[in-house]
């Protein structure tokens, strides 16, 4: 069964340090997410992506992010200088239209990518 | 003021119970309704999507959206103890931002 796979699983970074969290979304799909879960919080959005342009983002996603698809399979998160306060789970999901009335708008998620900043 | 409330639990029930999981919400534009399954440190897991009002079933598990009292409810029939996990809530007026509850912590005792 397809699925939405991400790199790495675990990272550990210094405050201040850039890091990039990577996501292979299922091969079909059109529409990309970031989603990020602080521990013991709930799942919040980040950023939709759709034709190789950010479709909407919360106000979380500061200058600080930044996502890029830099070739026809790979979808990556760039956290530019790191805060103690970024460390979460950051899951990326994709979907292969938009919602709509029939089973065609589900929302997939990835294992998930921990970033921890010490 | 709180997009989704969701009750954490945490939820203990024993093996075989229907379990009924719900979430309520104040944004009239949600159209869109998921529910997802998320065992410790894992990636949510779909398990029902709805659009509008109305119920949805699949197997063991039926989705139901009440849209005038802003209502969604996730009930799981002859409940296992592989159901035992954390059910999230999310919806979404334009099916792009989904909106997420807390998550409610299922345990199923053998």
């Amino acid at each position: 069964e397809p699925e939405v796979t991400q790199t790495p699983s675990h990272q550990v970074t210094q405050m201040g340090q850039e890091v990039i969290l990577r996501c292979v979304p299922i091969s079909n799909h059109l529409y990309f997410y970031w989603y990020r879960q602080i521990l013991g919080q709930k799942v919040e959005f980040l950023v939709s992506f759709y034709n190789n342009e950010i479709s909407e983002k919360s106000e979380i996603f500061d200058d600080q992010f930044s996502v890029e698809r830099p070739d026809g399979s790979n979808f990556t998160l760039k956290i530019r200088s790191t805060k103690l306060e970024d460390s979460a789970m950051y899951f990326c999901a994709s979907r292969r239209f938009a919602s709509g009335k029939t089973n065609t708008g589900e929302l997939f998620f990835g294992e998930g990518s921990r970033l921890t900043v010490l | 003021q709180k997009e989704v409330e969701q009750d954490p639990g945490p939820l203990s029930v024993p093996e075989g119970a229907i379990v009924s999981l719900n979430c309520t919400y104040s944004n009239s534009a949600f159209q869109y309704f998921m529910w997802y399954r998320q065992y410790s440190r894992k990636g949510p897991e779909l398990l029902m999507y709805t659009y509008s009002s109305g119920n949805k079933e699949d197997g063991r598990f039926t989705a139901q959206v009440d849209k005038s009292s802003k209502y969604i409810s996730l009930f799981i029939r002859d409940s296992q103890p592989s159901d035992s996990a954390t059910y999230l809530c999310a919806m979404s007026a334009t099916g792009n931002q989904f909106y997420f509850g807390t998550g409610t912590s299922l345990t199923v005792i053998p």
